[in-house]
């Protein structure tokens, strides 16, 4: 079974540029998540879909953070601009649904992001 | 709202040692819990969940358990050894019924010397 992909793996960019980040879930997973992982802390959810709406958006910065799911399947993640206290790693996550009996949750590779 | 906290916040040991993880968690009401483990600057990689209805979980060297009722869960690592040189993450799955998404802690970072 294929796990959640995430890309790119690495990026580097300048303060007040732009990124984007790709994820594709499990197949047929109808809940996607992302989470954001500073140095020294736990991930923090940033925000949670089920299929293509958003179920959880409250800790998403949103004057500068944006988030889809076009279609219920891959989602984007995108800082613009970015700053400096955006450097971490961004998580994706997919579970089959939000009610936990019917499944736990998968988790991607990451994408570590240096803002310089 | 729930809280999980990991303690210590860094380990270090010398090979051979056993050694116990600590998680506490404020709201006993959680579905599962699972341990996960992070290399610097890489994504998780799942170790132990141990589902409401269990007391505990093995995989090889690692034994975890929970009690709800108390709000804690320990990992134990047996004999350790360098490559288990790692963050350690503990995470809460919510209820069922709420619908909402994992919750972790900040992890203990775990150094092993040879």
């Amino acid at each position: 079974e294929a796990g959640v992909a995430q890309s790119p793996r690495y990026k580097i960019i300048e303060k007040r540029q732009s990124v984007a980040f790709w994820c594709n879930p499990i197949s047929g997973h109808a809940t996607l998540y992302w989470y954001q992982q500073i140095l020294g802390q736990g991930p923090k959810l940033l925000i949670q879909f089920q299929n293509n709406g958003v179920v959880d958006d409250s800790q998403l910065p949103k004057d500068r953070f944006s988030a889809e799911r076009l279609k219920g399947v891959d989602s984007t993640l995108k800082i613009q601009p970015a700053k400096l206290e955006d450097s971490a790693v961004y998580l994706c996550a997919s579970s089959l649904d939000r009610r936990w009996d019917r499944g736990k949750a998968f988790f991607g590779q990451g994408t570590r992001l240096t803002v310089v | 709202k729930q809280e999980v906290t990991q303690i210590p916040a860094a380990l270090s040991v010398p090979e051979g040692e056993n050694l116990v993880l600590n998680c506490s968690f404020t709201d006993s009401a959680i579905y599962n819990l699972q341990w996960f483990r992070q290399d610097p600057g890489k994504g998780l990689t799942s170790l132990l969940l141990i589902q409401s209805s269990q007391r505990e979980q093995t995989s090889g060297r690692l034994n975890a358990s929970l009690d709800k009722s108390s709000g804690r869960s320990t990992l134990y690592i047996a004999a350790s050894q360098p490559g288990d040189s790692a963050t350690y993450l503990c995470a809460v799955y919510p209820p069922n019924q709420a619908g909402t998404a994992l919750i972790f802690g900040k992890g203990t970072t775990l150094s092993v010397s040879s």
